[in-house]
């Protein structure tokens, strides 16, 4: 079955950086559009950040445009979220997340475990 | 983009039929997928495409999605579908989640 491992969590201070990766196995990532989505603590899902399977289509919520940077590297079969000038409302578990291969809309088909990332002094 | 609207709670005794619903302006013209998620696990995708279920999701699990409202549907409820649930549509460049509606089985 599909495997989505993330890594890279932790304890940060505002205003500084984290790379978050994941690491995915048991399918084809270079076919597969990716997500990030975190959730706060008792909080709902909120989508992050979108990458296409090749990274031609790159979309970020409004909420970390600019500050965050989402990449892949299909060799290696990983996905990375890059977060600069982090704040305490940045504070969330973050889900690696796969597109399904139906062809049309998203639909999230798989999930990672989620690596928690606090931000806080 | 979509601004969906679920219910912040919704109840129900086991073997009765809840309705949990998604609301949102023209939310008919796209598709809806629906998530499952129970305390400290990820989410667990039960609908998509508005009506489809994905292999392993038992048949009690149903949706519907027209003009401004989409709906998942539990039949014959059990004590195991008490969970979170989210609705999620996507707008070409932006996934827009519900704010999850928490599914209590008296």
């Amino acid at each position: 079955e599909v495997q989505l491992v993330e890594s890279g969590g932790g304890l940060v201070q505002p205003g500084g950086s984290l790379r978050l990766s994941c690491a995915a196995s048991r399918f084809t990532f270079s076919r597969n559009a990716m997500n990030w989505v975190r959730q706060a603590p008792g909080k709902g899902l909120e989508w992050v950040s979108y990458i296409s399977s090749s990274s031609s289509s790159i979309y970020y919520a409004d909420s970390v445009k600019g500050r965050f940077t989402i990449s892949r590297d299909n060799a290696k079969n990983s996905l990375f979220l890059h977060m600069n000038s982090l704040r305490p409302e940045d504070t969330a578990v973050y889900y690696c997340a796969r597109e399904a291969p139906v062809g049309t809309a998203m639909v999230i088909d798989y999930w990672g475990q989620g690596t928690l990332v606090t931000v806080s002094s | 983009s979509y601004d969906l609207t679920q219910p912040p709670s919704v109840s129900v005794s086991p073997g009765q039929t809840a309705t949990i619903t998604c609301s949102g302006q023209k939310l008919g013209d796209t598709f809806v997928c629906w998530y499952q998620q129970k305390p400290g696990q990820s989410p667990l995708l039960v609908i998509y495409q508005d009506t489809k279920r994905p292999s392993g999701i038992p048949e009690r699990f149903s949706g519907s999605n027209s003009e401004n409202t989409a709906t998942l549907t539990i039949s014959g409820t059990q004590a195991m579908d008490e969970a979170d649930y989210y609705c999620q549509a996507w707008d070409s460049t932006t996934v827009v989640f519900g704010g999850g509606t928490k599914l209590t089985v008296l």
